[in-house]
């Protein structure tokens, strides 16, 4: 079966750097997406990672590793407004949108 | 401003009854898809639809209808079948159906049971 683990939780302090990790088992891998969900809210796109290596997008990265099925969403700086769930997605070999189900991270000042 | 709108925000379905989740887009965007948010589970997608006329099952399909006669619109009719209907729909949209695009989400519909 196709699967994404990502943590269920985790918290941080304002100021400090996070890394939130994404492990997928799919059927083939036409990249990886990671989006950003406030409570009750719309998920919003952050990055798009095809090819292995990091990506930089102001505080946040992401990084794709395709050989060993891994990737990670790096948030710097952290800010009160990065309170929120954190969701990886893979496109699998059927261009099939496959979603983990999601890391709540919780900022503490 | 662009974007996609979802109503109602809150819903009540009584047993036995059908109720229609709107979702309107005005970005262009030639595909539209449906999913269901539980608690601790990832996004699952029910009907998606990549042109005018044309939809796919996706995969919880079972006790859902969709339909797509405009562009803009693709209403979401969760009918008595669906037994256990209670979740937050999300409804999105991307430029083309080939899903390297980022799909666009609307705010949402939390659908509960009376």
């Amino acid at each position: 079966g196709q699967n994404i683990d990502q943590p269920t939780e985790m918290t941080a302090t304002e100021g400090a750097i996070v890394q939130i990790n994404c492990t997928y088992q799919t059927s083939g891998f036409n990249g990886l997406f990671w989006y950003q969900q406030h409570a009750g809210e719309a998920p919003t796109f952050l990055s798009y990672n095809v090819l292995d290596g990091l990506e930089e997008k102001g505080r946040f990265s992401s990084f794709l590793s395709r050989s060993k099925g891994y990737s990670y969403l790096l948030l710097k700086e952290l800010q009160m407004k990065d309170s929120a769930s954190y969701l990886c997605a893979v496109l699998d070999s059927n261009y099939q949108l496959i979603w983990g189900a999601g890391t709540k991270l919780i900022i503490k000042p | 401003d662009g974007g996609i709108t979802q109503s109602p925000k809150y819903l009540f379905r009584k047993e036995g009854q059908n109720v229609t989740l709107s979702c309107e887009q005005n970005l262009n965007h030639d595909a539209m898809y449906w999913y269901r948010q539980d608690p601790g589970q990832g996004l699952r997608l029910i009907y998606y639809s990549q042109i005018v006329n044309d939809f796919q099952k996706g995969d919880i399909a079972e006790g859902y209808s969709v339909s797509r006669e405009k562009k803009e619109s693709f209403p979401l009719t969760v009918t008595s079948a669906q037994k256990n209907p209670t979740a937050f729909y999300l409804c999105a949209s991307s430029i083309e159906g080939t899903r390297h695009q980022p799909q666009h989400f609307g705010d949402g519909t939390r659908l509960s049971i009376l």
